[in-house]
């Protein structure tokens, strides 16, 4: 079964340097989620979009920036990069934006590496 | 505001050994409440979920019992695998529409 795709795997950049991450939900799926997770910590959530527009917003930094687009892949859009934000970056996407009645499914999520 | 407490890992257990993950949360509404489960190199995957006071979540032989007195939902096994070594996150969601908040994960190891 297809499930959540992230792009890249994994990413290196530099300080002050801009990062695009890519996510492509399940086919049918309308809400996508971000979530941030730092080293050794729970998994925080960014962003989220339904039917492609904003329906969620958490502790995403301003530098952040993203959207969802008309086939439903979404893109997080980060600027002047810090070195705190290296963390592994999970996407997530389900059919309507009720979290217990249509589940969550997580892609294997973006390592960025910021130096 | 809404939060989700596990007890900290990494736990160590043999194979067959009984397993409890403690999770505890603190909500301002009702809410749902979830176990998500990552193997290594993969994302996040639900293992289990309960709605309701007294709910009892169940999947692959892990059973979480929603108790509203105690706001807990621990995480048991009766014998584990190798197999399920992994990192189980416990998790809520306020009436269905707000996203997930995690618990900080605890990293379980199974050896044979």
């Amino acid at each position: 079964a297809a499930g959540v795709i992230q792009s890249p795997r994994h990413l290196i950049k530099e300080k002050r340097e801009t990062a695009t991450l890519k996510c492509y939900p399940i086919p049918r799926h309308d809400t996508v989620y971000w979530y941030q997770q730092g080293p050794g910590q729970d998994p925080q959530f960014l962003i989220s979009f339904y039917e492609k527009m904003q329906s969620d917003k958490g502790s995403i930094p301003d530098r952040f920036s993203a959207q969802q687009f008309s086939d439903y892949h979404s893109e997080l859009n980060m600027s002047s990069l810090e070195l705190g934000d290296s963390a592994l970056y999970f996407c997530a996407s389900s059919l309507g934006r009720s979290s217990y009645n249509s589940p969550l499914h997580f892609g294997n999520g973006t390592r960025l590496t910021v130096t | 505001g809404d939060s989700v407490t596990q007890m900290e890992g990494p736990v160590t257990l043999s194979e067959e050994a009984c397993l409890t993950i403690n999770c505890t949360y603190t909500a301002t509404g009702y809410p749902s409440l979830f176990w998500y489960v990552q193997y290594p190199g993969e994302g996040l995957q639900l293992l289990l979920k309960a709605t309701k006071a007294d709910d009892k979540g169940s999947n692959k032989g892990f059973e979480a019992t929603y108790r509203k007195e105690t706001t807990s939902f621990h995480l048991e096994k009766g014998s584990v695998q190798v197999s399920d070594s992994a990192v189980y996150f416990c998790a809520l969601t306020i009436s269905g529409n707000t996203p997930l908040v995690f618990g900080k994960g605890t990293r379980l190891s199974v050896i044979a």
